[in-house]
């Protein structure tokens, strides 16, 4: 199985600053990386696949990139509605994985 | 637009079963893969199964050891999952979800509201 190790596990951050998110896998998923977004109470987002594609309908302050074992998710400048948990997810290998989150808090 | 109802959440004894329904709607049922995940309280995201859109190929997380089955019944479009031998670590939210679109996508575009399944005596 693989896993993956999300850091660091909060950032606490002001609106309008930068926000740097990593995501390491324990083996290669070559590109297969994807990230959601996941508010309180709700259903996780679909953000980011294949490591640096955005889905339809997301803003383009959010950006992907990395290969292999590494990945990073960037936004560039962080909207109010942007504080939440980040997951990453490998879609490489069966047993499908997530990594344990980030939480962008306010800070 | 693509909606999944999910039910049959609950509170269970441990050591009992339970079985969870997900309804389709918006969508050509038959030609998507269908996974569930879930989510313990307080608690980061968790696959647990898929089954491909012709239902002959399923997968499961290996954390649940043989005790749950996924399912498929395209005539009512609801995939289900039947849970087995549940013990407290199986409490969670319990989400299906899809992919964006046909085939047998990985990834998780369209999601279910959740269904909360607990296991206490």
């Amino acid at each position: 199985e693989i896993v993956l190790t999300q850091s660091p596990a909060t950032l606490s951050l002001s609106p309008g600053e930068r926000a740097t998110l990593s995501c390491r896998a324990s083996q290669s998923v070559s590109n297969s990386l994807v990230w959601y977004l996941q508010k309180p109470g709700q259903a996780p987002r679909l953000l980011i696949y294949d490591a640096s594609n955005r889905a339809t309908g997301i803003p383009a302050r959010f950006s992907g990139s990395g290969s292999g074992t590494d990945f990073t998710l960037t936004i560039s400048s962080l909207e109010p509605e942007d504080f939440a948990v980040y997951y990453c997810q490998q879609r490489e290998n069966w047993p499908l994985t997530f990594g344990g989150g980030t939480k962008v808090q306010i800070k | 637009q693509v909606q999944l109802v999910e039910s049959g959440g609950g509170v269970v004894q441990p050591g009992r079963s339970l079985t969870l329904s997900c309804a389709a709607s918006g969508l050509i049922f038959s030609t998507y893969g269908m996974h569930w995940v879930r989510q313990a309280p307080g608690k980061g995201l968790e696959w647990v199964a898929v089954v491909s859109a012709d239902g002959g190929t399923k997968y499961y997380a290996d954390s649940l050891k043989g005790r749950f089955t996924i399912s498929r019944d395209d005539s009512k479009n609801t995939v289900y999952l039947q849970m087995n031998s549940l013990s407290a670590e199986d409490t969670a939210v319990y989400y299906c979800a899809t992919g964006p679109g046909p085939g047998g996508d990985t990834m998780f575009h369209y999601w279910g509201q959740g269904t909360p399944v607990t296991v206490s005596s």
